[in-house]
């Protein structure tokens, strides 16, 4: 357990609505990244942190944006929710060990837009 | 540009039989592999890291795998299954010395196990 708490765990939303997902993190890791997860294509990445207010892109940036006021919160936003964001949402941190970066995963938010 | 390819969406076994999860990866630097497990409804969980020296890696409930750079691969196994390894499992790879943000993931293997 790396002390990764996601809220909401679930979410139904309507298409066009802005929705705001919390990943917190208890042990002040500075690398935490947004994954969406879906079938066959595994888990991609959204936006990643590298300190507060320090974040970049992506491979599947479009339509999210982020922000991280604070350590141990990192905030995704979809501005005006689709239906194809419907998706499980995965928060995660890295922990360096070496030369190896280890990622650690929150319990996930499931968020549904109709 | 690296890639993962996870041979097989979906692995049944039976309860005792051997596990085999195939995980073949591209990569133009020394890679580092990884092996992550997801129990319906929860996050990955970390089942084994290949970083550097002993090719065989051992990892969490009885699971290994062995990086042959000569194959590209880093397959996943398991002398004998149990009920509860029922579950999906991901390869990843990370280029050497890169931060997680270049971690790339396979699209999952479904494992079922039969009694």
């Amino acid at each position: 357990d790396a002390g990764i708490t996601q809220s909401p765990r679930h979410k139904v939303t309507e298409t066009g609505t802005p929705v705001t997902l919390r990943c917190h993190q208890t042990e002040n890791h500075r690398y935490m990244y947004w994954y969406r997860q879906d079938p066959g294509h595994g888990l991609r990445l959204i936006h990643y942190s590298y300190g507060v207010k320090d974040t970049d892109k992506g491979e599947v940036s479009d339509g999210y944006s982020v922000s991280r006021s604070k350590t141990e919160d990192f905030l995704l936003t979809l501005e005006s929710a689709t239906s194809s964001q419907t998706s499980v949402y995965f928060c995660a941190i890295s922990v360096t060990s070496g030369a190896t970066d280890t990622q650690y995963f929150g319990p996930g938010t499931r968020l549904t837009v109709l | 540009a690296q890639s993962v390819t996870q041979l097989g969406s979906h692995v049944s076994v039976s309860e005792g039989a051997l596990v085999l999860l195939r995980c073949n990866y591209s990569s133009s630097v020394p890679p580092y592999l990884f092996w992550y497990v997801q129990y319906p409804n929860q996050g990955l969980q970390l089942l084994l890291k290949y970083t550097t020296g002993a090719t065989l890696v051992k990892g969490i409930n009885g699971f290994e795998a062995e990086f042959k750079k000569s194959e590209t691969s880093f397959h996943l196994t398991k002398p004998s299954a149990h009920m509860s390894d029922a579950a999906e499992y991901f390869c990843a790879v990370s280029p050497f010395d890169t931060g997680g943000f270049k971690t790339i993931f396979g699209a999952g293997t479904r494992l079922f196990v039969k009694a």
